[in-house]
């Protein structure tokens, strides 16, 4: 069964504090990644589709990257605002029922301390 | 404002009452998905619609649950007879083309279903 794994659960950073986020899957066939943003109480906001190995898609302080079995989302000298879960999600290549939905990984909680 | 549009967003039944859900996508947006997350879990794929269509339900329960995105006005999420464990948050997507490219969808601000 195709999965999507997230890591940490959960991330404490000072202000600043640069690290990443970890989004690995099991393949059959990847039709594109996802990176959303949640906020407690508010849907997934989207950040980044990526579609191939390689490619790396960035937005002021995030940076997502790509490889043939797990995705990255790079935060640079983060700020308190940049607190939330960041949820990964899979689009896999199957045909027919099944093929139009998003696998979700259960997200990394991201706390960025002042 | 644009974006993806759900009602109500907080919902509280009783069991065995029923409980529907509303969505609008986002303009020019003609395909509409639910998600649903319960506590402590992630987003779970439950249906794939089109105007007059349903494409890919395989994420439905097989009881009780049933959408409908009908030619004019809102797409619907209908829950009968709903029971506790029914309690989370229903949230609707929509992109402007078709479900299995790859291409990115766009998520409301979630319904949020209590059962007592």
């Amino acid at each position: 069964e195709d999965q999507v794994t997230q890591s940490p659960e959960a991330l404490r950073l000072q202000e600043g504090e640069s690290s990443s986020l970890n989004c690995s899957y099991t393949v059959s066939g990847l039709r594109g990644l996802f990176w959303y943003r949640q906020d407690p109480g508010k849907g997934p906001e989207f950040l980044f589709t990526l579609y191939s190995a390689g490619e790396e898609k960035e937005k002021e302080r995030l940076k997502a990257t790509l490889t043939k079995k797990e995705s990255f989302l790079h935060i640079t000298a983060p700020k308190p605002e940049d607190s939330a879960t960041y949820l990964c999600a899979v689009q896999f290549a199957y045909s027919g029922a099944g093929s139009y939905q998003l696998t979700f990984g259960k997200g990394t909680k991201l706390s960025v301390i002042p | 404002n644009a974006g993806v549009m759900q009602n109500p967003r907080h919902l509280v039944r009783r069991r065995g009452q029923e409980a529907r859900l509303r969505c609008s996508p986002m303009k020019g947006h003609s395909h509409v998905y639910w998600y649903r997350q319960l506590p402590e879990e992630g987003l779970k794929f439950m249906v794939y619609l089109q105007k007059e269509n349903i494409i890919d339900e395989s994420g439905m329960p097989k009881e009780r649950f049933s959408a409908e995105f009908p030619k004019e006005g809102p797409s619907i999420l209908r829950i009968q007879q709903v029971v506790r464990g029914d309690s989370a948050a229903y949230f609707c997507a929509s992109s402007p083309t078709q479900g299995n490219t790859g291409n990115t969808i766009y998520f409301g601000e979630g319904s949020w279903l209590t059962v007592v």
